[in-house]
């Protein structure tokens, strides 16, 4: 079964980018269907979409957030990858990936999602 | 974006029924799906559209749409289904290709 895993550094400064890495495992990034999404969760609150993205490197972000975002796909290593610029205290937050399932018009889900990892930006 | 809104928190006696709702103009048009949320762990689905169950979910779950709102009822709620509980659909202000969540429910089970 599908299996994703978040990684990237823990730990970012403010004005920097923060970078980050969604490995796939047990099936094909490259499989028809499937969108592949960034979700994040500031401490104690609720969920946030990020933006997604396609096998073939089509996208769609948050438009909160798609000035300082890139959300880019490497199909040969199984892996899709985020990347958030001039970032500052308020992006702190857990940061998940999950595929994001799309069966006929309109219809999409999240499933599943990685175990999430937190980033913290401070100096 | 467009907005969900979700009920605040509710309190359910082990046993008993309880129904959140996820209220928003993109239902009218898109299917809800929810997500259970326990302290410090990744979301999981428990209902994709069109109110189906994922397998290894139990059939205490169901979801229902009604106009504007989507809902989501534990019948014969447990102790391990305390939890935060998300709804989300699409986007629809733009090109419809985003994504929303609600607010969140926190379900207490007594």
């Amino acid at each position: 079964q599908v299996q994703l895993q978040e990684s990237g550094p823990g730990l970012v400064k403010p004005s920097q980018t923060l970078s980050l890495t969604c490995t796939v495992s047990g099936g094909s990034i490259s499989s028809g269907g499937d969108y592949w999404s960034w979700i994040r969760q500031h401490p104690g609150e609720g969920l946030e979409w990020i933006g997604y993205i396609y096998y073939t490197g089509s996208t769609y972000y948050n438009p909160s957030l798609k000035s300082r975002l890139t959300i880019s796909v490497d199909t040969s290593k199984n892996q899709f990858s985020l990347k958030l610029s001039s970032v500052t205290a308020a992006d702190t937050a857990v940061y998940y990936c999950a595929r994001d399932r799309v069966v006929g018009v309109g219809l999409n889900w999240f499933d599943p999602w990685g175990q999430g990892t937190l980033v913290t930006v401070s100096s | 974006s467009s907005e969900l809104t979700q009920d605040p928190p509710v309190s359910v006696a082990l046993g008993q029924t309880v129904r959140i709702t996820c209220q928003g103009d993109s239902l009218r048009r898109y299917y809800a799906s929810w997500y259970q949320q326990k302290p410090g762990q990744a979301p999981i689905l428990v209902i994709y559209p069109k109110n189906n169950r994922p397998s290894g979910i139990p059939d205490r779950f169901s979801g229902s749409t009604s106009g504007d709102t989507a809902s989501l009822t534990i019948t014969g709620a447990q102790a391990e289904d305390e939890a935060v509980y998300y709804c989300n659909s699409r986007d629809i202000t733009g090109n419809h290709l985003g994504r929303v969540f609600g607010g969140g429910t926190k379900v207490t089970v007594l």
